[in-house]
């Protein structure tokens, strides 16, 4: 019953180093979302892929890239990490791309930037 | 800017007590849901509203989509110091296609026993 699985769960990285979260679903759903949460700003999109095949930018993609590498796997790349992206990194996914579609979250990526 | 704005943004109460958790934006929404997220877990879904007026209820929590679809408030009754996390509210726009998403900041309860 794993849901959505992200790893790893706490990673604690130096400025300009890179390294990449991945996540997947076992319920075969059509999209998948990265959010970032911050201490009262509430959830953020990154970025979305609406289906496998497809990304698209949220609203806080700068310094991100991802691979929707199938229809099981999302995965989100920093390539050179700041400060600033110390945030906790959600995986969701939902079955279809309708909005009213309910999202299922992984329990987060704990990501501190030094 | 924020799309969906949440109040308020704490609540800190005693055992028993009612309490109103209020979702607003100036946007009209085709569907609304309410997430609640536990430390160190991810949001859960509690309800999806979708039509305008709309009233859910689950147990003790009462949701209500207002008639605009702009608005939504959540009403818990006697609240349970299990009833402690953080409250999202999140919308998805109205036309959207893309399966995506407007949350808001969140509200954060706690319960004293």
């Amino acid at each position: 019953n794993a849901g959505v699985t992200q790893t790893p769960k706490f990673q604690v990285l130096k400025t300009g180093q890179s390294m990449t979260l991945q996540c997947a679903q076992d319920m075969n759903h059509n999209s998948m979302y990265w959010y970032r949460q911050d201490p009262g700003m509430g959830l953020r999109l990154i970025y979305y892929s609406a289906s496998e095949g497809t990304t698209d930018k949220g609203e806080v993609p700068n310094g991100y890239n991802v691979s929707r590498l199938n229809k099981r796997e999302f995965s989100l790349r920093l390539e050179s990490a700041a400060p600033s992206q110390t945030s906790v990194y959600f995986c969701a996914s939902s079955p279809e791309r309708v909005g009213d579609q309910p999202q299922h979250f992984g329990d987060g990526t704990r990501l501190s930037i030094l | 800017t924020q799309l969906l704005e949440q109040s308020p943004q704490f609540l800190s109460i005693q055992e028993g007590e009612n309490l109103t958790v209020y979702c607003n934006s100036s946007s009209v929404f085709s569907s609304l849901q309410w997430y609640r997220q536990e430390p160190g877990e991810g949001p859960v879904l509690l309800v999806t509203v979708v039509t305008g007026g709309e009233v859910k209820k689950l147990k003790r929590l009462t949701f209500q989509f207002g008639d605009a679809r702009k608005d939504s408030s959540l009403h818990i009754t006697a609240a349970q110091p299990g009833d402690t996390g953080l409250y999202l509210c999140a919308g998805a726009a109205r036309g959207s296609t893309l399966g995506r998403l407007y949350f808001g900041r969140g509200t954060q309860l706690t319960v004293w026993p």
